[in-house]
């Protein structure tokens, strides 16, 4: 089945800086790449996915890129606010099989 | 609904009691799934059901875990004889189409077996 590593667990910055995120996958056929933030005490929120016929998809000041050689995508936000303290897991899947889930980073943005 | 609703929002039961927690899922949404989610850990995934097929199972921990979809829609998740470990927040999510699209998740059910 599919194996999805990600890193870091935690990362730590300060307010303006960038933040990124990075997952990597085992399975070729993986083409569906989903990031969720979870607030504390709230539930998961899909914030940007991709698919694997795109390299890279950018929304406001987060972007996701996609390696589909290296088999790795990662999850980056620019100018980090303390909103955007949160756990973000990364996931992928394809039409044959469950979402295989990240374990998760932990982002704290220091204002 | 406008979004996924799920009930209660907190249980607390007595170890060995059977509960039982409920989905609604958004309208028109074929997947569904649960997952589980203990204190500061990762995603677990439970149990998936696709429109009218038979529902992928694999995830469920033990024989004393089953849930039920109806009609396409609202599911319940049953766990029998509930056990301290099985204290989590129990997570529904549903998605318009198969397991390659993005999930919305409910709020989620957080139970504490004493």
């Amino acid at each position: 089945g599919e194996n999805v590593e990600q890193h870091p667990s935690t990362l730590s910055v300060q307010e303006g800086d960038s933040a990124v995120i990075k997952c990597t996958y085992s399975d070729s056929a993986s083409n569906y790449f989903p990031w969720y933030k979870q607030e504390l005490g709230k539930r998961p929120q899909l914030i940007i996915d991709i698919r694997s016929n795109v390299g890279e998809k950018k929304d406001q000041r987060i972007a996701v890129t996609l390696n589909k050689t290296a088999k790795h995508f990662s999850l980056h936000i620019t100018e980090t606010q303390p909103e955007d303290s949160a756990v973000y897991f990364c996931a992928a899947s394809s039409g044959s099989y469950i979402p295989t889930f990240g374990r998760g980073t932990s982002l704290i943005v220091h204002p | 609904g406008a979004g996924v609703s799920q009930s209660p929002s907190n249980k607390v039961t007595e170890k060995g009691k059977d509960v039982e927690l409920r989905c609604d899922p958004i309208s028109g949404h074929t997947a569904l799934y649960w997952y589980r989610q203990s204190l500061g850990q990762g995603l677990e995934f439970l149990i998936y059901f696709q429109g009218n097929s038979a529902p992928d199972k694999s995830g469920l921990p033990s024989d004393r875990f089953s849930a039920e979809r109806t009609g396409g829609s609202v599911s319940t998740l049953t766990i029998q004889r509930t056990q301290q470990e099985d204290s989590a927040v129990y997570l529904c999510a549903s998605s318009f189409a198969g397991r390659d699209y993005g999930y919305t998740f409910g709020s989620g059910t957080r139970l504490t077996v004493v």
